[in-house]
């Protein structure tokens, strides 16, 4: 599996923009690039994902490399509740690459 | 939205008994879930692959006569940890998607405590 790294952490203050690098050099051209944070004690939720464009959602905001060797997650005013795991996931389109491989992720920090 | 549930959030149990731990997909039908364990300070690691219908796929190094996975239902996957040990202590998660491709849904997890 195509493999991500991630900061191990990084911290942000209350209401600024948070953004949280992740890079995959060696990403295929049929891979989806997905984020899921984990808060303490819970399961993973999901927060975006995209393949070529730029993404965005309600939570978050993706932006794609256009050599899509790497990607960076944008929450765009951090909450104390936004503190969390961040995971950055390779993740197939098709048949045993239906579940997701998880890395490290960074561990954020959100400063009051 | 997608739902997943898991149940119960937190069990103790004494070594050499047997605990189920259920996932349940809420408002959708899940023909796969997938099982992870969780050490403290780590990251989330696949078990196995619960398959409906059918056996599950483990995960290399994980012993399939100790977790037993049934999915006897599109809605529905347990996990039995069989004669457990404290070292089984863990937190043990499920997910499940609502199509291929689709974002995954975890259920928030079960604390296993072996005394």
């Amino acid at each position: 599996d195509a493999k991500t790294t991630q900061p191990n952490s990084m911290e942000s203050n209350e209401e600024e923009p948070v953004h949280l690098p992740c890079n995959h050099s060696t990403i295929s051209g049929t891979d989806y690039i997905h984020w899921y944070r984990q808060l303490p004690s819970q399961g993973p939720e999901y927060v975006i994902h995209g393949l070529t464009s730029n993404v965005n959602n309600r939570m978050a905001s993706l932006a794609i490399a256009e050599d899509r060797k790497s990607s960076t997650l944008i929450l765009h005013r951090a909450t104390l509740r936004d503190a969390a795991v961040y995971y950055c996931i390779l993740r197939g389109s098709s048949g045993s690459a239906r579940q997701l491989t998880f890395g490290s992720g960074t561990q954020l920090t959100v400063l009051p | 939205g997608a739902v997943v549930s898991q149940h119960p959030s937190r069990v103790i149990c004494k070594s050499g008994t047997s605990v189920k731990i259920e996932c349940r997909s809420l408002d959708f039908q899940a023909t796969t879930m997938f099982w992870y364990r969780q050490f403290p300070k780590q990251s989330l690691m696949l078990m196995a692959t619960s398959n409906e219908g059918s056996k599950a796929t483990y995960e290399q190094g994980v012993e399939k006569d100790k977790f037993l996975i049934n999915h006897a239902s599109l809605t529905l996957s347990t996990l039995t940890v069989t004669s457990a040990h404290p070292e089984d202590s863990s937190f043990y998660i499920c997910s499940a998607g609502q199509v291929l491709g689709s974002p995954l849904h975890f259920g928030n997890g079960t604390r296993l405590t072996v005394t």
